[in-house]
């Protein structure tokens, strides 16, 4: 079946401009996570989402980052006046479940997000 | 702060040796485990998650075990292939939470 899609692979863009990445994670699953791997850096925890409840949004680094899950499927990932720090391969993975970090979680592709 | 240390950083190796790295991880509030293989230019893909004291997984080659009194988790391969080159990521989860919180990984090249 389809694995979790990302969109889009590569985005260049300038320093103060907006950004939006997209997630299209894996049907019937209801859980949806949001990382970031900055160069020389592992893999950081941005924020999740499971079914209707509210966002767990404690890894976002700035006001600047915002996401949205619409209809508990598609995810946005939004950061705004883009910085140069912002630049970083963005994941998106999605599970079963969430509750209990039990569940294995399947990544999309990535964004290769660079801010010039 | 949670963290997560993986060692080596990056381990060089020839077709066919055995290999093995280590992951350290708060021993307190544990609750999984995970393993990742990130293939270049690939998505992550989940190697395994352990949960009990004691564990041992294995997938064809690979296998794992997991003490959690002690915190860490050992990766095997077993005769290793140019195709198992890749970074290996574990994570962490703690009892209360759902966040996984990844170390750096272990970047694996193996030559034919």
């Amino acid at each position: 079946g389809a694995g979790v899609s990302q969109s889009p692979s590569n985005k260049v863009t300038e320093k103060g401009k907006d950004v939006e990445l997209r997630c299209d994670p894996i049907s019937g699953h209801t859980a949806l996570y949001w990382y970031r791997q900055s160069l020389g850096q592992g893999l950081e925890f941005l924020i999740y989402f499971q079914g209707n409840s509210a966002p767990d949004k404690s890894g976002l680094p700035s006001d600047r980052f915002s996401a949205e899950r619409t209809g508990g499927s598609v995810s946005t990932l939004t950061i705004q006046r883009t910085q140069q720090e912002d630049s970083a391969v963005y994941l998106c993975a999605s599970s079963l479940a969430t509750g209990w970090g039990y569940y294995e979680q399947y990544f999309g592709p990535g964004t290769r997000l660079t801010v010039t | 702060i949670l963290n997560v240390e993986q060692s080596p950083q990056s381990l060089h190796v020839q077709e066919g040796d055995s290999t093995n790295f280590t992951c350290s991880f708060p021993s307190s509030n544990f609750y999984a485990l995970h393993w990742y293989r990130w293939e270049t230019a690939k998505s992550p893909e989940a190697l395994f998650v352990m949960t009990l004291n004691g564990d041992e997984k294995k997938k064809g080659r690979i296998s794992a075990t997991l003490n959690t009194k002690e915190g860490y988790s050992y990766l095997y391969i077993k005769g290793s292939q140019p195709e198992d080159s890749a970074t290996y990521l574990c994570a962490f989860t703690m009892e209360y939470g759902n966040k996984l919180v990844f170390g750096a990984g272990t970047i694996l090249r193996v030559k034919s």
